[in-house]
């Protein structure tokens, strides 16, 4: 069973490109977590997506950002724009039921590096 | 707001001792917890959890601790090995959707 996926790895972006994030979660899960991680720093919470639903973007910012979950293919968060502040770790975790019965379990990260 | 705060940035022991690192919270009204280890390049991997209806509970060589009354968790490692040298955090699951509220971490740093 394979792990939550996320790619690409490494994104270099030059500012006022898109970037564009995906994450395949574990399978069978249908709750999707994004976070933004800046260096030395802890993760931030930016959205809670289930299938076709945002459930809480409280953590997002409110222009160039945004995100979704189809009922098919992977989450993918997306940034407009991009400029140099948005350089940092994007992680993605997942889980079965999105309650407090369980933990989430995280990808890797996407390392966002903007020129 | 919510917040979860860590009070050592950086813990150095040496391998074969015993790690405590703490945790402050802020939210009273979370009622599950759980530890993250992070290594260098990589994701959060999980290490162990606790629901606040207990003070307690160990996984392998590792313990939580939960003091509700101050709102302080901690996790101890038994017999520090260098493979546990990483960032670890402490998250709180709280708020309307139940989302991971995370720490600022703290760096482990084992010593041969």
């Amino acid at each position: 069973n394979a792990g939550v996926m996320q790619n690409p790895r490494h994104l270099v972006r030059r500012r006022g490109q898109e970037a564009r994030l995906r994450c395949s979660p574990m399978k069978g899960h249908s709750h999707v977590y994004w976070y933004r991680q800046l260096p030395e720093e802890g993760l931030k919470f930016m959205v809670y997506l289930q299938k076709e639903n945002i459930i809480d973007e409280s953590g997002m910012p409110k222009e160039r950002f945004s995100a979704e979950f189809p009922k098919e293919g992977p989450s993918i968060l997306r940034i407009q724009q991009v400029v140099r502040g948005d350089s940092a770790a994007y992680f993605c975790a997942s889980s079965f039921q999105g309650t407090t019965n369980e933990k989430l379990f995280f990808g890797s990260g996407t390392q966002l590096s903007v020129l | 707001g919510e917040s979860v705060g860590l009070h050592l940035p950086t813990l150095s022991v040496q391998e074969g001792d015993n790690s405590i690192i703490n945790c402050a919270y802020s939210n009273s009204a979370s009622d599950y917890f759980i530890w993250y280890k992070q290594e260098s390049g990589k994701g959060p991997q999980f290490i162990i959890d606790i629901r606040s209806n207990m003070d307690k509970r160990q996984g392998q060589r590792v313990t939580v601790l939960l003091n509700k009354t101050v709102k302080h968790l901690s996790l101890q490692i038994a017999a520090t090995q260098p493979g546990d040298s990483a960032v670890y955090f402490c998250a709180e699951v709280g708020g309307a959707t139940n989302k991971l509220i995370f720490g600022t971490g703290t760096l482990l740093a084992v010593q041969p």
